[in-house]
């Protein structure tokens, strides 16, 4: 079955860095377009980043835009997110994503079980 | 970017009854439209995508509807375990994707 593992979260000083990684298993992930979406502590969900099924465009949340990178890598069928200049309001849960469709974005579908990134001093 | 309007935010209910929860958007999105439960602590979940269509394993009391500005998802007869919050979500115009805020359902 489709499954999305993230990691790579922990607590970071404002002003670090972090990488989130998320590796993908039971579909042909060099097909589909994927996702992150971050979860603030008690707050909804917030669309970050989007990159395409062959990384050749991305695109991003104007409140990361500039600060975080999203990336992948097909041959080893994982999803990275770079996130540099961390702030406090980055505080999130961030979920990797399987877009729905293969050429244009749509929904989300599957979601990891997410990883908790804190930014804290 | 568009906005998602969620109605209400929070409801109770009690099990069998029949639940309502609207999403408006600012602008038309034709049917690009998916709705989530999401369970505390857990990932969400979708349920419906092109505002309508039921995903693989979604039980049949949950339906969607609408096009344009304003959706709708409908419980038919709630369960235990259909507690939990509902998001919508619009993929018309991009970037940004964007959520409403969530509606949460309680047990009355």
């Amino acid at each position: 079955q489709v499954q999305l593992v993230e990691s790579g979260g922990g607590v970071v000083q404002p002003g670090g860095s972090l990488r989130l990684s998320c590796a993908a298993s039971g579909f042909t992930f060099s097909s589909y377009g994927m996702h992150w979406v971050r979860q603030a502590p008690g707050k909804g969900l917030e669309w970050v980043a989007f990159i395409r099924y062959d990384g050749s465009n991305k695109y991003y949340a104007d409140s990361v835009k500039g600060r975080f990178t999203i990336s992948r890598d097909n041959s080893k069928n994982t999803l990275y997110l770079q996130m540099n200049s961390l702030r406090a309001e980055d505080t999130a849960v961030y979920y990797c994503a399987k877009d729905g469709m293969t050429t244009v974005m749509g929904w989300f579908d599957p979601w990891g079980q997410g990883t908790l990134v804190t930014v804290s001093s | 970017a568009i906005q998602l309007t969620q109605s209400p935010s929070s409801l109770s209910a009690s099990v069998g009854d029949r639940v309502t929860i609207t999403c408006r958007a600012s602008q038309g999105i034709s049917s690009a439209l998916a709705w989530y439960q999401q369970k505390p602590g857990k990932a969400p979940k979708l349920l419906i995508y092109d505002a309508s269509s039921l995903e693989s394993g979604v039980p049949s009391r949950f339906s969607g509807s609408g096009s344009g500005t304003d959706f709708t998802l409908t419980i038919s007869s709630l369960q235990p375990e259909d507690f939990a919050t509902y998001y919508c979500q619009q993929f018309n115009s991009y970037p940004p994707l964007t959520f409403g805020g969530g509606t949460k359902v309680e047990i009355k």
